[in-house]
């Protein structure tokens, strides 16, 4: 098993372009979920899918959009991007118990 | 949403030393986990325990649910536990939904 994926791994992107972070997970998880790390900020969740065909904001969503394109995969959208949306992202999916998490994407908004 | 503290933030360790790393959450929960988050940026599952206690290896942790706190031990600790430790709960039902709260985590450097 490849547990979670993420990709790219790296990004830098100019203020104002979009992008597409993709996340998949192979464990049959119903719940998926996008964080991003900011120094001294801890996890702060983005979005989450509680299951395929739903999806709800975390506590920072503004400036994002997500699909839950089927059960494996979850995708996180910046339409345009901002300075203040450079960050890592992480991805997670769960069972009713313990989350994992993917690898992370390291994304720099100029 | 619940309030996670962590203490201490930063604690520098060296090899061998033993430490204790405590989560306090402002509500009763339904989860509650422990990660470590390596040099690399990997993040790893350590333990899953809204009560009771666990061991693994030269890790053990307690959550006294009654009391809203949680301990992470690392006994003879090792450069390679270096990183950062996160504390994550969450309460089921109500507005909450269906995901964890991170605390701002305890970075830990153990050196030779």
């Amino acid at each position: 098993n490849a547990g979670v994926t993420q990709t790219p791994k790296f990004q830098v992107l100019k203020t104002g372009q979009s992008m597409t972070l993709q996340c998949a997970q192979d464990m049959n998880h119903n719940s998926m979920y996008w964080y991003r790390q900011d120094p001294g900020m801890g996890l702060r969740l983005i979005y989450y899918s509680a299951s395929e065909g739903t999806t709800d904001k975390g506590e920072v969503p503004n400036g994002y959009n997500v699909s839950r394109l089927n059960k494996r995969e979850f995708s996180l959208r910046l339409e345009s991007a901002a300075p203040s949306q450079t960050s890592v992202y992480f991805c997670a999916s769960r069972t009713a118990y313990e989350q994992y998490f993917g690898p992370g994407t390291r994304l720099t908004v100029t | 949403g619940i309030q996670v503290e962590q203490s201490p933030p930063d604690l520098i360790l060296q090899e061998g030393a033993n430490s204790t790393l405590r989560c306090n959450f402002s509500d009763s929960v339904n989860n509650l986990q422990w990660f470590h988050q390596n040099p690399w940026g990997q993040l790893i599952n350590l333990f899953y325990i809204p009560s009771g206690t666990k061991q693994n290896g030269r890790l053990s942790a307690t959550t006294v649910a009654t009391e809203r706190y949680s301990l992470l031990y690392i006994s003879s600790s090792q450069t390679t536990d270096s990183g950062v430790y996160f504390c994550a709960v969450e309460k089921w039902g109500g507005n909450s939904g269906y995901a964890l709260n991170f605390g701002k985590g305890t970075s830990l450097l153990v050196t030779p």
